[in-house]
């Protein structure tokens, strides 16, 4: 079974630190499909990054993503308040493993 | 302004069935995947299945978890997308999005969601 593994489950730092979320893939995937997705409280998601590295559009440059094989990050420099809530990374090429979402980090800024 | 709306969601008891809908407007629907994803209260997002109508073909995906029992159509001559949801079980309740797939494939466009209870 293919699984994405986000770590940490929480993190809470303060305003201007930077955030390192992770996302560890049961089996390596194929960059050009891999995401992240940002869901504040009570919205549905939106895309920050695609093909691993590409931010989508209207996303702050503090928000960058990286990572090959089974293993991705998303850094978040800068804090700000708005940048709270749970973050999902995601495999969705759909020829390959089953379409998949990480469990969540949660953001909180203290 | 690309846009989706979700409609249909409600109660429904174990084992009934129940259709979704999902408008869209403001893109070339027929030329986007289009997917459905879920969200149990206080749980994390599963995807559900995908559905694109080609030239050739009518593609659809499924999840395993809802394969056999959920089917995904679409009218594209109306913009709009359907989950028809059989047999359901309360391992069903939560939160159904209806999304757009855009840039680089990735789930570009969400909908707000509708709400479905399996309760007796």
């Amino acid at each position: 079974e293919f699984v994405l593994t986000q770590s940490p489950g929480t993190l809470s730092l303060s305003p201007g630190e930077r955030a390192t979320l992770s996302c560890r893939a049961s089996q390596s995937i194929d960059t050009s499909y891999f995401a992240w997705y940002l869901q504040k409280p009570g919205q549905a998601p939106r895309l920050l990054i695609y093909g691993t590295s590409f931010r989508a559009a209207g996303i702050s440059d503090r928000i960058s993503g990286s990572g090959s094989g089974t293993d991705f990050t998303l850094t978040i420099k800068r804090l700000e308040p708005e940048d709270v809530g749970v973050y999902y990374c995601q495999q969705y090429e759909y020829r390959g493993p089953p379409i998949t979402f990480g469990q969540g980090t949660r953001l909180e800024i203290k | 302004e690309v846009e989706v709306v979700e409609s249909g969601g409600g109660l429904v008891q174990p084992g009934g069935s129940l259709r979704l809908s999902c408008a869209a407007s403001g893109f070339t629907f027929s030329d986007h995947y289009m997917d459905w994803v879920r969200q149990a209260p206080g749980k994390g997002l599963e995807w559900v299945g995908r559905t694109k109508m080609t030239p050739n073909n009518y593609i659809v995906q499924y999840a395993a978890s809802v394969k056999g029992r959920f089917f995904i159509s679409s009218d594209d001559s109306k913009n709009s997308l359907y989950l028809e949801m059989n047999n359901l079980k309360s391992d069903d309740t939560a939160v159904y999005f209806c999304v757009v797939e855009g840039t680089g494939e990735a789930f570009d466009h969400w909908g707000r969601g509708t709400l479905v209870t399996v309760s007796s």
